[in-house]
């Protein structure tokens, strides 16, 4: 149980193009979905929490208009990187929280590899 | 203010031996503290979470993890490395009032043979 998928699992493309990134609980509702952003050897970084049916929060020096993301449903969410540049090039992480394991519970996706030319 | 610090940013044990990977917190407030492993280019798998019931948590793959409200503790252990146990470990710390969430860098777990 609580399993959480993401697709595509790695994307390439050029400078200017804009990349979406989904991100499914595939066994529970998910009232709470987090989008991470991975550099090598470094741990995760939180870009922006997501609560169903509402806004995204976004942390600190996250560029909201730069990464969309959307919470359409209890079971996705979608994280579009907007014209992308070479320095967006990152492993990015989905988890998500819901009635799963308790409510403070993070299950994570398997992550996306972005790499922009 | 919360904080999480991962004592050692590498540990290498030889297989059939026992594991620890240090993790100490700071909260104002209750919080609930987990474990996770990230093989190389994968998401997170949980392992175990501490969440204000017992205080000894057993977790998948024979780790465990005592959480030490005196010594604002959370360490990982097993008994018996396996060489499917190198990886990296992150300990993550969740306030119970303002939901925020703390990562540690990470401590990599080194198997030798």
């Amino acid at each position: 149980g609580a399993v959480v998928s993401q697709h595509p699992s790695w994307v390439i493309c050029k400078s200017g193009t804009s990349v979406k990134i989904e991100c499914r609980s595939l066994d529970f509702q998910a009232t709470t979905m987090f989008w991470y952003r991975q550099f090598p050897k470094q741990s995760l970084m939180l870009m922006a929490t997501s609560n169903e049916g509402s806004k995204a929060t976004y942390e600190q020096g996250v560029e909201k208009d730069k990464f969309l993301i959307n919470h359409a449903s209890l079971t996705l969410s979608t994280l579009t990187v907007t014209s992308a540049h070479p320095e967006d090039s990152s492993f990015y992480i989905c988890s998500a929280r819901g009635e799963a394991g308790g409510p403070k519970t993070q299950y994570f996706g398997p992550g996306t590899r972005l790499l922009v030319l | 203010a919360q904080s999480v610090t991962q004592l050692d940013s590498h540990v290498s044990v030889s297989e059939g031996t026992p594991v620890l990977l240090r993790c100490n917190y700071s909260s104002s407030y209750s919080p609930s503290l987990f474990w996770y492993v990230q093989h190389p280019n994968k998401g997170l798998q949980l392992l175990l979470k501490y969440t204000s019931a017992a205080t000894l948590v057993k977790g998948i793959n024979g780790f465990e993890a005592e959480f030490k409200k005196s010594e604002t503790s959370f360490h990982l252990t097993k008994p018996s490395a396996h060489m499917s146990d190198a990886a990296e470990y992150f300990c993550v710390v969740t306030s119970n009032r303002d939901d925020k969430i703390i990562f540690g860098k990470g401590t990599r777990l080194h198997i030798l043979p």
